[in-house]
């Protein structure tokens, strides 16, 4: 069965500092996989995805994520967070054999201004 | 992209009763998913609801407290029977089209 482990619950960080987010998916075959953020209130959106290609996945809003298969991860980066970056992040996998996406317990982002 | 109407957007229940929601997508779809999202914490799969089948339910959950109906490709509703204040979430309905997940707008779920 497919998995998906966020090992940082919440992480503190001041404005400009850089961001990694952690993610870890279980499933020996072919996937894809998502980052989800959800800003306070407000419902989920797709910042990024990867599907096949090149590793290295651009999204919205400054964020990229790298797909590195022989570690079975896929963290999210970026360079210099912002106030407006403070939200909930999720990272989600889907198997090729399964149509179902399934999401990591979540990351709580937290800017200090 | 998908347009998914979710109802109702929150209810406030008394304990043992049961509440249904209801999704309506703009376009049809083979696939709608059920999630649940308890306070604080990450979205769990309930069921997919395949049309003209039966769900499959995720480990956890089970149909009698959960039906899931599927009666065409743009339609369909989960039950939350015999609830309790567990139950409290926030229930959404998503689909797929493509490789990409749209979500309603949610149902938050109180139960006294």
């Amino acid at each position: 069965a497919q998995s998906v482990s966020q090992h940082n619950h919440h992480v503190i960080l001041s404005e400009a500092a850089s961001l990694e987010l952690g993610c870890n998916y279980s499933y020996g075959g072919t996937v894809n996989l998502f980052w989800y953020v959800q800003y306070p209130g407000q419902h989920l959106q797709l910042l990024l995805k990867y599907f096949s290609g090149d590793p290295l996945v651009k999204g919205i809003k400054g964020f990229e994520a790298e797909f590195i298969k022989s570690k079975f991860s896929f963290n999210l980066r970026k360079p210099s967070v912002q106030w407006s970056d403070t939200a909930e992040y999720f990272c989600a996998v889907m198997s090729s054999s399964a149509s179902k996406i399934i999401f990591g317990s979540g990351t709580r982002l937290s800017i200090r201004p | 992209s998908a347009v998914i109407s979710q109802k109702p957007s929150r209810d406030i229940c008394q304990r043992g009763t049961s509440l249904t929601i209801q999704c309506q997508v703009d376009s049809q779809v083979t696939m709608m998913f059920w999630y649940r999202q308890q306070p604080g914490q990450s979205l769990t799969l309930i069921a997919t609801a395949n049309q003209g089948s039966e769900a499959t339910y995720e480990s956890g959950f089970v149909i009698d407290k959960f039906p899931i109906s599927r009666p065409n490709l743009t339609f369909s509703t989960l039950t939350v029977s015999n609830m309790s204040p567990e139950d409290s979430s926030i229930y959404l309905c998503s689909t797929k089209e493509g490789e990409k997940l749209f979500f309603g707008s949610g149902t938050q779920l109180s139960v006294l």
